[in-house]
């Protein structure tokens, strides 16, 4: 069975610093992974994906994500944060049941907290 | 919030009345999921649904049952409501037809509290 990994309860980081949120994944086969965020009393909202392709993935309010194979990681990046960017932030991968379409596996989730 | 709907907002019950939690989407997606949300887990899948009438159970389907007449339309039934599935329910649709593969989007979230 395929899992994912958020190793960090909370992040914390100041406004104008790089922030890293990681994410590590077990799957067979090929991963296809995402990154959602969530606002307070709002649903998720889609971030980012890698499917196949350049191992650098550039989503939305200028966030990134490193696929590294070898590590089976997925960390969620941004060079720097904005206090705007306080939110729990979700890491998921695909199942790869073909009769299930998008059917994600979540980690458990990270609070990311941006100080002024 | 891509056309999806969630009804009602906000739910307390008593435990052992049944309760129904409606997701409604506009979008013509095939794929109609409905999750959990509780702290420390993440979300978990509890039903999803591949096309009109075909379901498939998730990871935590104990209690829950599902029901999908129509496209748009994706219903989550707690039989018998115990504090145990006191939660936030999530419903998400995926795939249209011509790009099966896009990501998958959420409603706004349904409360739900069992006393």
């Amino acid at each position: 069975a395929q899992s994912v990994a958020q190793p960090e309860d909370q992040v914390n980081v100041a406004e104008g610093n790089p922030l890293t949120v990681k994410c590590t994944y077990s799957v067979s086969g090929n991963p296809y992974l995402f990154w959602y965020v969530q606002y307070p009393n709002r649903g998720l909202q889609f971030l980012l994906k890698y499917i196949t392709g350049d191992n650098l993935v550039k989503g939305s309010y200028g966030f990134e994500a490193e696929f590294n194979k070898s590590q089976t990681s997925f960390h969620l990046k941004k060079p720097s944060a904005l206090v705007s960017d306080s939110a729990l932030y979700f890491c998921a991968v695909r199942d790869m049941n073909n009769n299930a379409g998008n059917m994600l596996t979540f980690g458990g989730g990270t609070r990311l907290m941006v100080k002024p | 919030d891509a056309g999806i709907t969630q009804s009602p907002r906000h739910k307390v019950t008593e435990t052992g009345t049944p309760v129904t939690l409606r997701c409604h989407q506009t979008e013509n997606h095939r794929y109609m999921y409905w999750y959990r949300q509780d702290p420390g887990h993440g979300l978990r899948l509890i039903h999803y649904s591949y096309g009109v009438k075909d379901t498939d159970k998730g990871e935590v389907s104990d209690g829950y049952s599902v029901s999908r007449s129509k496209t748009e339309d994706f219903l989550l039934t707690l039989e018998s409501a115990t504090s145990s599935q006191t939660s936030v329910y999530f419903c998400a649709i995926s795939g249209v037809p011509d790009r099966p593969n896009t990501e998958a989007f959420f409603g706004q979230g349904t409360r739900l509290t069992v006393v």
